[in-house]
């Protein structure tokens, strides 16, 4: 089946320091890609929408600036947090519409776990 | 706007027990729903996919019903072990293809 793996699943960096995370797919061509966040006994919630070769489109209170998103081909997708605080330390789970896939099936990623200290 | 509700939130059982937990959604225009387990510090694992044309879907032990017009899917555990013991998350996509999470569930099988 379709496989969608994000890397690192775990990284710990210094405040003030940038962090990229990225989402692939592996034996399937992504349209679209979409990132989530997990605060601490909530939810997740999306936090942007990418599309190849466009600029993302973000959720309502998401930093554009501070949660930079580049989804260069259509098997890649990267978000990158930038001078990273503490509060942003949390849990980033990407997923993916494949294209030209079984209608309306999105593959996610296993979740990258961010510690800023 | 599309709402997704996880009773109950936290549910503690004997092993051996039969369960059901609950997910409710406010909008039926629903493209697919999912049922993902997550444990302590790890990601996400998806469990069960029920497409919003299908009433239900059957892994091993675990199987998951879909009422698409009342807005509810349940998800069965049988015969429950301390391995199920984890946060049970339930997704609906909608328009756009963006998913929807319940806050989800935290299940503790007592052995």
């Amino acid at each position: 089946g379709a496989v969608v793996s994000q890397h690192p699943s775990r990284v710990i960096c210094k405040s003030g320091t940038s962090v990229k995370i990225e989402c692939r797919s592996l034996d399937f061509q992504a349209t679209t890609m979409f990132w989530y966040r997990q605060f601490p006994k909530q939810s997740l919630m999306l936090m942007a929408t990418s599309n190849e070769g466009s600029k993302a489109t973000y959720e309502q209170g998401v930093e554009k600036d501070k949660f930079l998103i580049n989804h260069a081909s259509l098997t890649l997708s990267t978000l990158t947090v930038t001078s990273a605080h503490p509060e942003d330390s949390s849990f980033y789970i990407c997923s993916a519409r494949a294209k030209g896939g079984p209608g309306n099936t999105i593959y996610f990623g296993e979740g990258s776990w961010l510690t800023v200290v | 706007k599309q709402e997704v509700t996880q009773i109950p939130a936290a549910l503690s059982v004997p092993e051996g027990e039969n369960l059901v937990l609950n997910c409710s959604f406010t909008d039926s225009a629903i493209y697919n729903l999912q049922w993902f387990r997550q444990d302590p510090g790890k990601g996400l694992t998806s469990l069960l996919l029920i497409q919003s044309s299908q009433r239900e879907q059957t892994s091993g032990r675990l199987n998951a019903s879909l009422d698409k017009s009342s807005g509810r899917s349940t998800l069965y555990i049988a015969a429950s072990q301390p391995g199920d013991s984890a946060t049970y998350l339930c997704a609906v996509s909608t328009g756009g293809f963006k998913t929807i999470f319940g806050a989800g569930t935290r299940l503790f099988v007592k052995a």
